[in-house]
């Protein structure tokens, strides 16, 4: 069991908002950021969202990051084809002496 | 082009050892932290543990399911991490990754970016 909580899945339409959600602590999410992980089917995991809510170049504006408390949150927009994949959320514990902890992951179906 | 680029997978029995390789160019790779990350079939990703640099004594921190078996350790002269794995159990088996460190004083740590893996069989 992931000391991050994500849904196992979620869909949506093309065109449609989608978000995700990441429930942590106050060691983890409370405490340090989050980053997200988006791993396309059969490729490596890309950066796709750090320091909460900052996109690194070449990440599309449909992608969006928040963060409140001890939960953080990833929203895309207008969704496409192309996003269907696996998500990851992730930040460091501190209860943990400087160990990562990742979210269990959500899978992402566009219908 | 920043590239991380993995080596060193295979089939290995439970209780055998195997040894991993990270080959990094197109950034300063002595000035960059490591990290191996592994991804089981069916489950979600697991962070492995890190290496630090020079500066900071190659720091090595590991996570609870691998700690006492798996050791990371860098060659900076050639650019490359290592994760050598001994005891290897049938649940080690998995996709590793290995991934560079980012960090800025106010934006907080990523991994940035990811090689395309290597996949490691346990199994008798």
């Amino acid at each position: 069991q992931s000391v991050l909580t994500q849904p196992p899945s979620a869909s949506g339409t093309p065109g449609q908002r989608v978000t995700i959600s990441c429930s942590g602590s106050s060691s983890n999410i409370g405490t340090n950021t989050v980053n997200w992980y988006q791993q396309l089917p059969g490729t490596a995991p890309k950066l796709l969202i750090y320091s909460n809510n900052q996109r690194p170049s070449g990440v599309p504006g449909r992608f969006s990051g928040s963060k409140s408390g001890t939960s953080a949150s990833l929203a895309i927009s207008g969704l496409q084809s192309e996003d269907e994949a696996d998500y990851y959320c992730a930040a460091w514990d501190d209860s943990l002496n400087g160990r990562l902890v990742f979210g269990g992951g959500t899978k992402l179906t566009v219908l | 082009e920043v590239q991380l680029v993995e080596s060193g997978g295979g089939l290995v029995q439970p209780g055998g050892s195997l040894k991993l390789s990270c080959a990094a160019s197109g950034f300063t790779f002595s000035g960059s932290a490591m990290h191996w990350v592994r991804l089981a079939s069916g489950k979600g990703l697991e962070w492995v543990g890190r290496i630090r640099t020079k500066a900071n004594n190659y720091a090595t921190v590991y996570a609870a399911s691998v700690e006492g078996r798996f050791t990371i350790s860098r060659d900076d002269s050639k650019n490359t991490a290592y994760l050598q794995m001994n005891s290897l159990k049938t649940e080690d088996t998995a996709v590793y990754y290995c991934t560079r460190h980012q960090w800025e004083s106010r934006a907080g740590h990523w991994f940035d970016p990811w090689g395309q893996g290597t996949l490691v069989t346990v199994s008798s």
